[in-house]
């Protein structure tokens, strides 16, 4: 069975760093792209970024180039998504998301609730 | 960031039938497949339609997409209580994904 698991909530201060995670089984974690959504409260999702684990390429959304960074670890299936900086804007919900053989989101994680503030 | 636009909102009784509409461009919709996802309260969104038109294992056939042009459309037969939820409509556009503005079904 496909899953991700993404790490728990945190709650952060202005200024401070983070980096949060996403654990895929039940699959070839080197073989698909996993992907970041944030969804800000009460609002729709945003195309953050994109990772390719076999290789670590990674395409950013121009609104997320350089705020955030995306990584992944292929020896223990895990995509990280890293913030040096937080601001009060960046509390939301983050989603990690497989990209499937249709260029779908096929498999989503639970999300992990990061709030910023001071 | 969206430059998929969709109405904000959507209603219905239990058994009519109601459509989501979601416009784009070119370079999106117009290249590309449409995809839509079901936000229920409180849970990460879930794949509902892929290439347009194509239904996951284990998505109801209530649930049907189609394409013309650069507009694509959602369409719940039907409907029943448990589709009230949050519809977005998504696709890739060059590398980067979009997403739709959302549409938020209500069930009256």
């Amino acid at each position: 069975e496909v899953q991700l698991v993404q790490s728990g909530a945190e709650v952060k201060k202005p200024g401070d760093s983070l980096r949060i995670s996403c654990k895929g089984s039940g699959y070839r974690f080197t073989s698909y792209w996993i992907g970041w959504v944030r969804q800000m409260p009460g609002k729709g999702l945003e195309w953050m970024g994109i990772i390719y684990p076999g290789d670590s390429d990674t395409r950013y959304s121009p609104s997320f180039q350089g705020q955030v960074t995306i990584s992944a670890d292929k020896s223990i299936s895990t995509a990280y998504l890293q913030w040096s900086s937080l601001k009060a804007s960046d509390t939301a919900m983050y989603y990690c998301a497989r990209r499937g053989e249709e260029l779908e989101l096929d498999y989503w994680g639970q999300g992990s609730l990061v709030t910023v503030s001071s | 960031q969206s430059v998929l636009t969709q109405p904000p909102s959507a209603s219905g009784t239990p058994g009519q039938r109601v459509t989501i509409s979601c416009s784009g461009s070119s370079s999106n919709i117009g290249s590309n497949y449409v995809y839509w996802y079901q936000q229920l309260p409180g849970t990460a969104p879930k794949l509902l339609i892929y290439r347009n038109n194509q239904r996951p294992s284990g998505v109801p056939d209530r649930f049907s997409g189609s394409k013309s042009g650069t507009s694509a459309s959602l369409a719940i037969s039907g409907l029943r209580s448990e589709d009230e939820a949050d519809y977005y409509c998504a696709a890739w556009d060059d590398s980067l994904y979009v997403f739709g503005t959302g549409t938020k079904v209500t069930v009256l």
